[in-house]
């Protein structure tokens, strides 16, 4: 069964402390791992999407890597309006379900 | 970009009742919806994938006559909530896959509300 591990749960960081998110995984035949960024009362707005190990995708402070196991975003000098969950998933079929992780909720205090 | 158009955003019913939400793709055909619904605090959950033209295809343990789910043209897609209850309080969301360089485009969301 297809399995997606987000941790940590709950990330406090102070404006300006780089930080890392993980995302680890197991799925038959990975077509995709998405990362999506979710605020209070909102749908998820997409991030990245990575395909194959190795690939690295960076927007504005984020950058998203991945590995045959796991997919880490890092948070670069993070700024208050990074505050989020972030959502991690895996997609295992030609454009078919998304299986979703718990997320980490991140708050970035100025 | 590529847009899905959710509503209702917010929704509030008496038990018993039925409610229906609306998304639709903007700018771009979605011939697969998927429905989601989130709990507080939790991460969303698939409920059921609908194609175009087709029957929808649920999620174990949810009830296809509870939720029903219409896809009948390429940018228009509905999930009714009938009868609703107390229980079915939730924040439902529909996405739809827009290509690459998009993903899966997500809907606003709907805060259902069964009072």
């Amino acid at each position: 069964e297809d399995q997606v591990t987000q941790s940590p749960e709950a990330l406090r960081l102070q404006e300006g402390e780089s930080s890392s998110l993980n995302c680890s995984y197991t799925v038959s035949g990975l077509r995709g791992l998405f990362w999506y960024r979710q605020d209070p009362g909102k749908g998820p707005e997409f991030l990245f999407t990575l395909y194959s190990a190795g690939e690295e995708k960076e927007k504005e402070r984020l950058k998203a890597t991945l590995t045959k196991k796991e997919s880490f975003l890092h948070i670069t000098a993070p700024k208050p309006e990074d505050s989020a969950t972030y959502l991690c998933a895996v997609q295992a079929g030609s454009w078919g379900k998304l299986q979703f992780g718990a997320g980490t909720q991140v708050v970035v205090t100025p | 970009g590529a847009v899905v158009s959710q509503h209702p955003s917010r929704v509030i019913c008496k038990s018993g009742t039925s409610v229906k939400i609306e998304c639709r793709s903007l700018d771009f055909q979605a011939t697969t919806m998927f429905w989601y619904r989130q709990f507080p605090k939790q991460s969303l959950m698939l409920m059921a994938t609908s194609n175009e033209g087709s029957k929808a295809t649920y999620e174990q343990g949810v009830e296809k006559d509870k939720f029903l789910i219409n896809h009948a043209s390429l940018t228009l897609s509905t999930l009714t909530v009938t009868s609703a209850h107390p229980e079915d309080s939730s924040f439902y969301i529909c996405s739809a896959p827009a290509g690459t360089n998009y993903g899966y485009t997500f809907g606003s969301g709907t805060r259902l509300t069964v009072v």
